[in-house]
């Protein structure tokens, strides 16, 4: 059974500061790991990916994937109110693919103005 | 515009009431799924289709049914719903791996709007 782990929050992060979400998972074949974003009542939204160790920056945004200690994580640098919303981290199978996604639960996070 | 549409948003049922909820995407994907979504359950993988004819059961397909008789539609049906099917329900598509040119990152999926479902 393929386990993907998030602390469900609420994470409470002041305006402008680094938001860290975390994740880890079981399968330690998984190979390519994405982080959604899901404002309330809405669907989620891709906003990264990553599948090799290290850091992956975009904007505002590093995604950090640790293959030996299957962790994944996702930074937020200068939060805003905009980032309130529900982070989602997906993991794919050894064989890849949509069909082999697993998500977590979710954090949910509030930036404090 | 690239989207996946499902309808109805809301739906109102009672127990035993058949109903479908259609679910069209208009990016040609090959890849088609349906998730439902619960508190404190997060999303879980209903069905799915790798393409045209070929559909495979999720992680919680008790009770669902699905067809894809053509790419771009992925109807869920409920034969005879229940109020413990009462949940927030999202289609999503995707690029197959082989469309996309690698497994890697064909896990981006695109989201319909969402569909809930309450029965009575």
């Amino acid at each position: 059974q393929k386990e993907v782990e998030q602390n469900s929050g609420p994470l409470s992060v002041p305006e402008g500061a680094i938001a860290s979400l975390n994740c880890t998972y079981s399968d330690r074949g998984s190979q390519s790991f994405f982080w959604y974003r899901q404002y309330s009542g809405k669907s989620p939204e891709l906003i990264m990916f990553i599948y090799s160790n290290g850091d992956k920056e975009d904007g505002r945004f590093t995604a950090q994937l640790n293959k030996a200690s299957q962790y994944v994580s996702l930074l937020i640098r200068d939060s805003q109110p905009s980032d309130s919303a529900t982070y989602l981290c997906a993991v794919n199978s050894p064989g890849g693919g949509a069909d082999g996604l697993t998500f977590g639960k979710g954090t949910h996070l509030i930036i404090q103005p | 515009e690239a989207q996946v549409t499902q309808n109805p948003r809301y739906l109102i049922t009672v127990t035993g009431k058949k109903l479908t909820v259609t679910c069209s995407q208009n990016m040609n994907h090959e890849y088609m799924s349906w998730y439902r979504q619960d508190p404190g359950l997060g999303l879980r993988q209903i069905y799915y289709s790798m393409n045209v004819e070929v559909t495979d059961k999720g992680d919680v397909p008790e009770g669902y049914k699905v067809s894809r008789k053509e790419k771009r539609n992925f109807p869920l049906i409920l034969e005879s719903p229940s109020p413990n099917q009462t949940s927030l329900y999202f289609c999503a598509s995707s690029l197959s791996p082989e469309s996309s040119g690698s497994r890697l990152y064909s896990g981006e999926l695109f989201f319909g709007e969402g569909s809930r479902l309450t029965v009575l």
